[in-house]
């Protein structure tokens, strides 16, 4: 059961474009949502961040777009450059019951951002 | 800081053999946690820990076990591997308390199963 649905799979942006991804999620739960960023052969790093009581998020070209009614959050990457070329992962984040919180992850975007 | 580093790299088992997944944090982060990561899935929790000498159980744990003795370490073992999990083993740790409490992920661990 895929609890948070992202989507596109892959993407293909020019230079100087918007790239938007989307996620939506299930679970009324979730408490934070980060979206983390992965270049080949590295691991996951965060790149944003938001909470459910925040419709929009910015952080230099990358936005966090949250509608809580409708689950779905989404990242805006604006002025897309090569160098943002990699997967980016949604995920949305609950707190476990003894400590520690667990993350549940969307299947990826592999992003493209051509010259 | 090296922050959360992964040995070994890469490993290549045989079905039915053993092996341990090393992972270690130097930020001093009370959680630490093992994912799986497969083609079209994203990221699956195995085995987590809130502190030294604790550990739980993640969604996919079956086939595998943790340790925690110390606690910058996390130890992920397979005792006897089997071919569908061959995959990208991933740690990850996170520090207590604030909204933040994000994951900081090691470089990845990618072991083939034949």
């Amino acid at each position: 059961q895929q609890q948070v649905k992202q989507s596109p799979q892959s993407l293909i942006v020019q230079k100087g474009g918007i790239s938007i991804i989307n996620c939506a999620y299930e679970n009324t739960a979730f408490d934070y949502f980060p979206w983390y960023q992965q270049f080949p052969g590295k691991g996951p790093a965060l790149l944003i961040a938001i909470r459910p009581d925040v419709s929009e998020k910015k952080e230099g070209r990358f936005t966090i777009s949250f509608n809580k009614s409708a689950k779905q959050f989404s990242l805006h990457i604006m002025d897309s450059q090569p160098g943002d070329s990699a997967t980016y992962f949604c995920a949305a984040r609950r707190k476990l019951t003894g400590g520690g919180n667990k993350l549940t992850f969307g299947t990826g975007t592999q992003l493209k951002v051509e010259l | 800081n090296a922050g959360v580093t992964q040995t070994p790299k890469f490993r290549v088992l045989k079905t039915g053999q053993s092996m341990t997944l090393l992972c270690a944090q130097d930020m001093n982060h009370e959680y630490m946690y093992w994912y799986r990561q497969d083609p079209g899935m994203g990221l699956r929790l195995i085995h987590y820990s809130v502190g030294e000498g604790t550990t739980a159980k993640g969604e996919v744990p079956d086939g595998y076990n943790v340790s925690r003795l110390k606690k910058q370490n996390f130890l992920l073992g397979l005792e006897s591997a089997a071919p569908s999990q061959t995959s990208v083993y991933f740690c990850a740790s996170s520090y207590v308390g604030g909204e933040k409490e994000t994951q900081y992920f090691g470089p990845g661990t990618r072991l083939l199963v034949l």
